[in-house]
């Protein structure tokens, strides 16, 4: 079984980073999809970006192009979602999602709430 | 959204919920149905279009014709109340949501 625990929730102001880091075990980190997804406020959910950690390839939603980036640690077997130049229409809860690609199934974090607030 | 589906479903308790998605994708790439409930993060009930993870009961099926997938739910109980996102991946592997669809337990 797959756990992935996130990092805690974080207030930013307008124009400050954020980062949140996600920790999975239970399998070989070189055989999951990590993707990132957040859901604001009684609100659907939208995709930001997705990494390899087995070659680093990434790929991003396009609205965040420029502003996200995620890493990983495979010494630590933990992901990072680093969003820069935050607003207020940012403030959500971003999940860490990862995908199994040996079986396709899907393990969610447990989220972290991000405000930006001045 | 690049995927459908329906805002709200309502059933009595112990009938079948159908939800559907739908989508140009679906044709191309495999669709994953999410249960969220309030407060909590999204818990996948079916994967692949139709395969049922562990530990998801046998009531919970997912079925695939063209570009429509539906989730079905038989003998609906008041904990399956919550909200049901589909989810694929477009032609350059970004992935695609449904807008959700709210299931109420009359």
């Amino acid at each position: 079984q797959v756990q992935v625990v996130q990092s805690g929730a974080a207030v930013k102001k307008p124009g400050a980073s954020g980062k949140v880091s996600c920790k999975a075990t239970g399998h070989s980190f070189n055989t999951f999809g990590i993707n990132w997804v957040r859901q604001a406020p009684g609100q659907g959910l939208e995709w930001l970006g997705w990494i390899n950690p087995k070659n680093g390839n990434t790929k991003y939603a396009q609205p965040l192009q420029g502003r996200i980036t995620v890493t990983t640690d495979t010494s630590t077997t933990t992901a990072y979602m680093e969003l820069r130049s935050l607003r207020s229409d940012d403030s959500a809860v971003y999940y860490c999602v990862i995908t199994v690609t040996t079986n396709s199934l899907v393990y969610w974090g447990q989220g972290t709430l991000i405000t930006v607030s001045s | 959204y690049e995927l459908t589906q329906p805002p709200s479903v309502a059933v009595s308790p112990g009938q079948t919920a159908k939800i559907t998605c739908s989508g140009d994708v679906l044709t191309q790439q495999f669709a994953y149905w999410f249960q969220q409930k309030p407060g909590q993060a999204p818990l996948l009930v079916i994967y692949r279009d139709t395969e049922r993870p562990s530990g998801i009961p046998e009531r919970f099926t997912g079925s695939s014709s063209g570009t429509t997938l539906t989730l079905t739910i038989s003998g609906v109980q008041a904990g399956d109340e919550a909200a049901y996102f589909c989810q694929s991946s477009d032609s350059s592997g970004s992935w695609v949501f449904g807008g959700g669809t709210m299931l109420t337990v009359l």
